[in-house]
């Protein structure tokens, strides 16, 4: 199982604000990095599927970065709204997890209105 | 829009019950995936799919078992339930290449909040 570590744990942040968070992975073997947004009650859904190293993804006004080599990546918000309060997941995985996922524990972002 | 469904939302049970979690998918995905998640921990994987007949065993022990007898269904099967079952359990499914190759993303249901009395 890969070690995943996600910060900040939480965040609370003004509407109109942006923001970023971190995920970070052993460097070493990596393969591959998803993003999830759960928003309470609902069903997580996906935001991006990333491979290569420099990476950049873009959805809206949500944008993320990858660097395999360190061994991170990036989730930017840019301009947050209150429906952008949600859990946001990383979830990498490398040649040694027989190609499964394995789950960081998220960050929680909170936008105030 | 993804079509998976997971059904109870909520079970309260006493310790000693069996229980079923069911979940079915609509979009004929060959891949399909049971996560656990314990209060303000991760999703960790305990059970998936690679087809009818096909199940194997994810990273996280459980003493649930499960089966998939057709490709939209993958019911996931407690024996005899206790407190330490008590988790909120989430049932996804893909397509195509495997997620963690890089390949196509996971769809979740709504996930079952299982508490054992």
């Amino acid at each position: 199982i890969l070690n995943v570590e996600q910060s900040p744990q939480s965040l609370h942040v003004q509407e109109g604000d942006s923001t970023n968070f971190t995920c970070s992975f052993p460097s070493s073997n990596f393969y591959a990095l998803h993003w999830y947004r759960w928003e309470t009650a609902k069903s997580p859904e996906a935001l991006f599927v990333m491979t290569l190293n420099g990476d950049e993804k873009k959805k809206g006004r949500i944008s993320a970065t990858l660097n395999t080599k360190e061994g991170y990546s990036y989730l930017y918000i840019k301009g947050s709204q209150p429906e952008d309060s949600a859990t946001y997941l990383c979830a990498p995985s490398d040649w040694g997890s027989a190609r499964q996922l394995t789950f960081g524990s998220g960050t929680q972002l909170t936008v105030l209105p | 829009e993804a079509d998976i469904y997971q059904t109870p939302r909520y079970l309260v049970i006493g310790t000693g019950k069996k229980i079923t979690l069911e979940c079915s998918q609509t979009m004929g995905h060959d891949k399909m995936y049971w996560y656990q998640q314990d209060p303000g921990m991760e999703l960790h994987l305990i059970h998936y799919s690679y087809g009818v007949n096909s199940t194997e065993k994810g990273d996280l022990s459980s003493e649930s078992t499960v089966s998939r007898i057709r490709t939209e269904h993958f019911p996931l099967t407690l024996e005899s339930a206790r407190p330490s079952h008590t988790s909120q359990y989430l049932c996804a499914s893909s397509e195509g290449r495997d997620p963690g190759w890089g390949g196509e993303k996971l769809f979740f249901g709504s996930g079952t909040q299982l508490s054992v009395l």
